[in-house]
C-alpha cells in the first residue's frame, strides 16, 4: 500500500511569490492535515480537510490556504511569501477523525 | 493555548545505556501520542496513550500516561544505535489537530 506523497520534495521561492504544496493520501483516506515544521517553532498545525470540507484551521494568517479535492488529494496554497515561511511543510492522512495519522515525508520550502 | 514542553531538548548517549523523555503540560488531553522522525522523513506514530496512569511497552520502548492526562514519558532500556532520532510528544483533543512538543533529539553512539 502506497504512504502518503507529497511534492515536490523540494522548493525554492523568492520572497513575494505565492506556491503550491500537493499531497496525495493513502487509498482510502478520506482526511487530510497539514503541518509546518520550523527549528524554532516545531511542528505546528496548519488545516485539516475532510470529503471537501475544512473542519480545523490552526492560528495561520489568510495567506495560508488549502483545499481537497473529491479524489482526497489536498493541495497548500501559500501567497505573498515571506521569509519566515521557510519550512519542511507536512500532509498527513488518515480514514477519518482521531484516527492514526499517517505522515508523508514533507516539502521543504526555501523562501530566498 | 495548549502548550507541550519536552524535555531534555538533547541527549547524547552510549549505546547500552537507559533514558528518560518528559513531556509536562498544563492542559488535560483526551489523548497523547509519541512519535519519531528521522532526517528527511515525516513523524512515524509509536504509540497512543488514551487512559490517565496507563503504561504501555513497545519492545525496548515503555511509555506513560499520567494520571491527570497532563503529562507522560518516554522511557528506553538499553538504547540502541537505531533509536536515533526527533521524539515528539503530541496532545489530542480535537480529532486531528495536534499540539506537538519541541521535541527531543536523540544521539545514541555505538
Amino acid at each position: 500500500k502506497a504512504g502518503v506523497t507529497q511534492t515536490p520534495r523540494y522548493l525554492i521561492k523568492t520572497r513575494g511569490q505565492q506556491v503550491t504544496l500537493s499531497c496525495s493520501p493513502i487509498s482510502g483516506h478520506r482526511s487530510v492535515s497539514w503541518y509546518q515544521q520550523t527549528p524554532g517553532q516545531g511542528l505546528q498545525f496548519l488545516f485539516e480537510y475532510f470529503s471537501e470540507t475544512q473542519r480545523n484551521k490552526g492560528n495561520f494568517p489568510g495567506r495560508f490556504s488549502g483545499r481537497q479535492f473529491s479524489n482526497s488529494r489536498s493541495e497548500m496554497n501559500v501567497s505573498t511569501l515571506e521569509l519566515g515561511d521557510s519550512a519542511l511543510y507536512l500532509c498527513a492522512s488518515s480514514l477519518d477523525w482521531a484516527e492514526k495519522l499517517f505522515f508523508g515525508s514533507g516539502t521543504q520550502l526555501s523562501v530566498l | 493555548t495548549q502548550l507541550l514542553e519536552q524535555s531534555p531538548q538533547f541527549l547524547s548517549i552510549q549505546e547500552g545505556e537507559n533514558l528518560t523523555v518528559y513531556c509536562n503540560s498544563s492542559s488535560v488531553f483526551s489523548s497523547l501520542q509519541w512519535y519519531r522522525q528521522e532526517p528527511g522523513e515525516g513523524p512515524v506514530l509509536l504509540v497512543t496513550v488514551v487512559t490517565g496512569g496507563e503504561v504501555k511497552k513497545l519492545k525496548r520502548l515503555t511509555f506513560q500516561f499520567g494520571d491527570a492526562r497532563k503529562d507522560s514519558s518516554l522511557h528506553i532500556t538499553a538504547a540502541q544505535p537505531g533509536d536515533t532520532g526527533l521524539y515528539l510528544c503530541a496532545g489530542d483533543n480535537a480529532g486531528n489537530m495536534l499540539t506537538f512538543g519541541g521535541g527531543t533529539r536523540l544521539m545514541v553512539k555505538p
